[in-house]
């Protein structure tokens, strides 16, 4: 069975800090990798895909992946209150397949 | 562009009921998928189509769901005899053919009282 797993949190960072977070997955085979936002009660909202092992930098956002490790991270640099929200990490196999997502990871940014 | 449109942006309704809750992907995406969250969960799959065919339906949890795309555009959602334990938000996502980044539609929440 497919497994993305998540820590809960919430993760407390202060304003300013480098916020952390961290997504592992069971199937060996996933190609693909996304990270989610999702403020409350409001639908997920892309930030980043990555799909080669390394580092992906989009403005204060990088995305990590260890294919080896099974290992996917999202850091977060200069940390906003707006930051804010629920962080959903999802993976899915080769092609349009159905994304299967963890838990998601609450970060609170306090200022 | 316009985004992922889903109607409506929320149903109440009462246990044993019918209700269809309907999808308008972006234009131009072959792939539709329909997810369901529960709070304090992440969104589970429920049915994906790649133009008018359900290309996996392994997600829906009874034969009491059901989800049609007729013209491989526009698709609806079906739950027949609703339960309480339906009560969740219900997620469509679309993805076009050149890449299999899924982009979301603002939900709608389902209330079954």
């Amino acid at each position: 069975q497919k497994e993305v797993e998540q820590n809960s949190g919430p993760l407390s960072v202060p304003e300013g800090a480098i916020a952390s977070l961290n997504c592992t997955y069971s199937d060996r085979v996933s190609q693909s990798f996304f990270w989610y936002r999702q403020y409350s009660g409001k639908s997920p909202e892309l930030i980043m895909s990555i799909y080669s092992n390394g580092d992906k930098e989009d403005g204060r956002f990088t995305a990590q992946l260890n294919k080896a490790s099974q290992y996917v991270s999202l850091l977060i640099r200069d940390s906003q209150p707006s930051d804010s929200a629920t962080y959903l990490c999802a993976v899915n196999l080769p092609g349009n397949t159905p994304l299967v997502f963890g838990k998601g990871t609450r970060l609170s940014v306090i200022a | 562009g316009a985004g992922v449109s889903q109607t409506p942006s929320n149903k109440v309704t009462e246990k044993g009921k019918y209700v269809e809750l309907r999808c308008d992907p972006i234009s131009g995406h072959t792939a539709l998928y329909w997810y369901r969250q529960s709070l304090g969960q992440g969104p589970e799959f429920l049915i994906y189509f790649q133009g008018t065919g359900a290309a996996d339906d392994s997600g829906l949890p009874n034969d009491r769901f059901f989800a049609v795309r007729p013209e491989g555009s526009v698709s609806t959602l079906k739950i027949q005899r609703t339960e309480r334990g339906d009560s969740a938000v219900y997620l469509c996502a679309s993805s076009s053919d050149r890449a299999d980044t899924q982009y979301f539609g603002p939900g709608t929440r389902l209330t079954v009282l």
